[in-house]
């Protein structure tokens, strides 16, 4: 079975720091690009990072870009996202997700809370 | 950066009825759309990808149309199972996601 589940969400001050986890079974993740999607309480999604098999592609959001940092571990079949500076606006349920600019976002992890508050 | 328009933000509709949404570009992107499908809790869901092609194990009701800047999402006979917020996105250049779509029952 295709599976991704984040994990590392938690409730952190204003200008903090944290890593986030993806670990991904059931497919050849050294294979797929992989992104960061958040969704801020009530809210819409927002795409947050890219990161193609090879890591040699990295992309993010201006909203976060010089703050996060996405990167992987194809031999643990795993995806990261540090985020440092963190702010209120941060604050969201981050999912990560399969995709690239040839295919559309599948499978989706079922999310991990972030709540940046002091 | 490509922006993405949908229509309307909440709709109001009963099982059966005929369910369309509207999701516009704001320049071309071929048929470089998806319509996800995402329920209170969940992760959103793949229905519709490069516009017009359902997703395997997507029930036939949902179907998509469109190319270069408009797109349509419709639900033939809307099921208890479809209430729900459904959300478009291109994957043109880079990703961009609509605003949603939310639909309730009437």
């Amino acid at each position: 079975e295709v599976q991704l589940v984040e994990s590392g969400g938690v409730l952190v001050q204003p200008g903090g720091s944290l890593r986030l986890s993806c670990a991904a079974s059931g497919f050849t993740f050294s294979t797929y690009s992989m992104n960061w999607v958040r969704q801020a309480p009530g809210k819409g999604l927002e795409w947050v990072s890219y990161i193609s098999s090879s890591s040699s592609n990295i992309y993010y959001a201006d909203s976060v870009k010089g703050r996060f940092t996405i990167s992987r571990d194809n031999a643990k079949n795993s995806l990261y996202l540090q985020m440092n500076s963190l702010r209120a606006e941060d604050t969201a349920v981050y999912y990560c997700a399969s995709g690239s600019g040839s295919f559309p976002f599948d499978p989706w992890g079922q999310g991990t809370l972030v709540t940046v508050s002091s | 950066d490509i922006q993405m328009t949908q229509s309307p933000s909440t709709l109001s509709a009963s099982v059966g009825d005929r369910v369309t949404i509207t999701c516009r570009a704001s320049q071309s992107i071929s048929s470089w759309l998806a319509w996800y499908q995402q329920k209170p809790g969940k992760a959103p869901k793949l229905l519709i990808y490069k516009a017009s092609s359902l997703e395997s194990g997507v029930p036939s009701r949902f179907s998509g149309s469109g190319s270069g800047t408009e797109f349509t999402l419709t639900i033939s006979s809307l099921q208890p199972d479809d209430f729900a917020t459904y959300y478009c996105q291109q994957y043109y250049n880079y990703w961009t996601f609509g605003q949603g779509t939310k639909v309730e029952i009437k």
